[in-house]
């Protein structure tokens, strides 16, 4: 089955803990994102990726690490955590993003918490 | 006020009836996208209509653009209750960008 898949789907963390939210894809698609969904503030992008090796900041990147090794994952890192990166996250991907004629597929979300 | 706004915030209908969500945007564009949200979950896409068509049927979705307005039509005809979600727009200028909205509530 065609899908994005990310782990872990819930997460409850502290100030300064260092962790990572895994993503994955299996549709062989060039271009990865996230993004966080806040109350009041709809999608917002964090990073995306065009390609392997390639990524770049969207609108709300500070806070955030990402790398793209292979084609099928992205990993979104946050180095130091604070409360205000309590959020719902979302990874996507789509096979390019040429024009956005492409239909862009979500992973199931992970809800973060830092207290 | 951000590139591609849903209009209502919030819409509350019993089922059977029709459901309409707006969205406008600033620039010109290629396409607009509508997806669906239920909640707290991925979004899934609905449907794209190109800049130069005026409406697009799919199921019992029908999407209208007028890009002269710079606005978007969603209609959800002869609604359930699960229709029940949130429902975005989407709009690529050089990025895709969502709008922030539209909260369903079909009630049985």
């Amino acid at each position: 089955e065609a899908q994005v898949t990310q782990n872990p789907r819930y997460l409850i963390t502290v100030t300064g803990k260092k962790l990572t939210v895994t993503c994955s894809q299996n549709m062989n698609h060039e271009y990865m994102s996230w993004y966080r969904q806040d109350p009041g503030l709809g999608l917002r992008q964090i990073y995306y990726s065009m390609n392997v090796e390639v990524t770049d900041k969207g609108d709300v990147p500070e806070g955030y690490k990402v790398s793209r090794k292979e084609k099928r994952n992205f990993p979104l890192i946050l180095e130091s955590p604070s409360p205000n990166q309590t959020s719902l996250y979302f990874c996507a991907s789509t096979p390019q993003m040429r024009g956005g004629w492409e239909t862009q597929y979500f992973g199931p979300g992970t809800r973060l918490l830092v207290l | 006020s951000q590139q591609g706004e849903e209009d209502p915030q919030a819409l509350s209908i019993q089922e059977g009836e029709n459901a309409t969500m707006n969205c406008s945007y600033k620039t010109s564009i290629n396409n607009l996208q509508w997806y669906r949200q239920n909640s707290g979950r991925g979004l899934v896409h609905l449907i794209l209509i190109r800049s130069n068509e005026r409406e697009k049927h799919s199921g019992r979705l029908r999407v209208t653009l007028d890009t002269s307005k710079k606005s978007s039509s969603l209609l959800i005809t002869a609604s359930r209750a699960a229709d029940t979600a949130s429902y975005f727009c989407a709009t690529y200028t050089g990025k895709l960008i969502f709008g922030q909205g539209t909260t369903l509530q079909v009630k049985p």
